[in-house]
């Protein structure tokens, strides 16, 4: 099983400061999707194959990485970006989510 | 649009059976894969399984004993069935749709939460 690995646990950011999220994972994974969750509501993908933003994210957000490392970025915090964001890999079975790292605003 | 609806008891005793149903519209099941994840209480995530396009399945190695998943394609459900749960099955249970390449976990139902408690 592919442990997925995110840090920080928890972040506090300023608006407008720049802001990274990090998932390694313990084997060489092809690519890596990235989720949203906010309280209460289901999670939504936000990230995919690594670098591509899904339908109606905005574009201060990024992604990159590549075999056991990868990133979420965001290039100017804005406090609708507060939640928590897992990463999620679907390379290898079985699926594996990271643990999460929880966004909070400054 | 696709949408995802859970459904099931949110309590289950220990050592029974949950059960769950999630009613899809707007998709065929007879595409992609259909399966099931679960959050716990302190926010990890685990998948636990998939029906795919088929009828085939692929579960998580660690509940490979205890799950079931199957479907009703005239109804466009899928079902999740967990045999034998304790009080670490107590979690929010989603289901959710697979698919594309790169594969993406591209739409999500609300969740349901399920208790088990005696």
């Amino acid at each position: 099983e592919i442990v997925l690995t995110q840090s920080p646990t928890t972040m506090a950011a300023s608006p407008g400061e720049k802001v990274t999220l990090n998932c390694l994972a313990s084997s060489s994974v092809s690519y890596m999707n990235w989720y949203q969750q906010k309280s209460g509501a289901s999670p939504k993908l936000w990230i995919y194959g690594t670098s591509n933003l899904a339908s109606g994210v905005p574009n201060r957000f990024s992604g990159s990485g590549s075999g056991t490392s990868y990133s979420l970025t965001i290039s100017s915090m804005e406090a609708e970006d507060v939640a928590t964001y897992y990463c999620l890999q679907l390379s290898s079975y079985p699926w594996t989510f990271g643990g999460g790292t929880k966004l909070e605003l400054k | 649009e696709v949408q995802l609806q859970e459904s099931g008891p949110g309590l289950v005793k220990p050592s029974q059976s949950l059960s769950l149903t999630c009613s899809v519209t707007g998709y065929s099941i007879t595409s992609n894969y259909w399966g099931w994840i679960r959050k716990f209480p302190g926010n990890k995530m685990e998948w636990m399984g998939y029906i795919s396009y088929s009828g085939s399945t692929s579960y998580n190695p660690s509940l490979k004993s205890r799950i079931s998943i199957t479907r009703d394609t005239s109804k466009n459900q899928f079902f999740l069935q967990l045999n034998s749960v304790t009080t670490e099955d107590t979690a929010t249970y989603y289901c959710a749709r697979s698919g594309g390449y790169p594969r993406v976990m591209d739409a999500w139902g609300q969740g349901a939460s399920v208790t088990v408690s005696s």
